[in-house]
């Protein structure tokens, strides 16, 4: 299906492990996104990559790693969770330069943090 | 530093009760102002894009309208359905990252 998607949906973990959540689209969107989304703060950049092999930090990057070897994925690698990591995790897309800069989100990742 | 404030944080209105979402922004050369819906476990969907002070832009029963200091979302005659969450962000002209408000809970019933 066309579009934006990230997997797993739903995950629950314990601290100290590592989990990598999955961004997925099939736009060939130059610009691709990672926030939470936590009650009282709203959504709040991790990390954002402008193209393949370009990744920059976001709000809140510490604990958090990002990968973009290909247009079309951008993984967000959590080393060695903690409770703190406990959120809603958003995956966005946008064209940039020539196609404007409407974000455009994923369905999002629940991620549990024991 | 870029701002978006959202007002109110929560409305509740009954259903055919017509009102306004605030998103003032202080966003230095605003190259455009972004109107989401987020639903309950979801992710937010697009609504509408505003680029410059006059600007208005309809969906249904939604309008987005914009001045230089602020957005409004009307809804005319709100239904149950329109309950979401309700975003709004700026984005400057050297950038490709927005910023958020923290939302406005909107609650219609019926």
């Amino acid at each position: 299906d066309a579009g934006i998607t990230q997997s797993p949906r739903y995950k629950i973990t314990e601290t100290g492990r590592q989990v990598t959540l999955m961004c997925h689209q099939t736009w060939s969107h130059s610009y691709m996104f990672w926030y939470r989304q936590d009650l009282g703060h709203g959504l709040r950049l991790i990390y954002y990559s402008a193209a393949a092999d370009i990744t920059d930090k976001g709000e809140v990057p510490d604990g958090y790693v990002v990968s973009r070897s290909k247009t079309e994925n951008f993984p967000l690698t959590l080393e060695s969770a903690t409770r703190s990591q406990t959120s809603v995790y958003f995956c966005a897309s946008s064209p940039g330069e020539r196609g404007g800069k409407t974000q455009y989100f994923g369905p999002g990742t629940r991620l549990t943090v024991l | 530093e870029d701002q978006v404030t959202q007002s109110p944080e929560a409305l509740r209105l009954q259903e055919g009760e017509s009102s306004s979402l605030n998103c003032s922004y202080t966003v230095s050369g605003l190259r455009g102002l972004f109107w989401y819906r987020q639903d309950p476990g979801k992710g937010p969907e697009f609504l509408f894009t505003l680029y410059s002070a006059g600007e208005e832009k309809e969906k249904e029963r939604l309008k987005a309208t914009l001045t230089k200091k602020e957005s409004f979302l009307h809804i005319t005659a709100p239904k149950p359905e329109d309950s979401a969450t309700y975003l709004c962000a700026g984005i400057s002209g050297g950038s490709y990252i927005p910023t958020f408000g923290r939302g406005t809970s909107l609650i219609v019933h019926p």
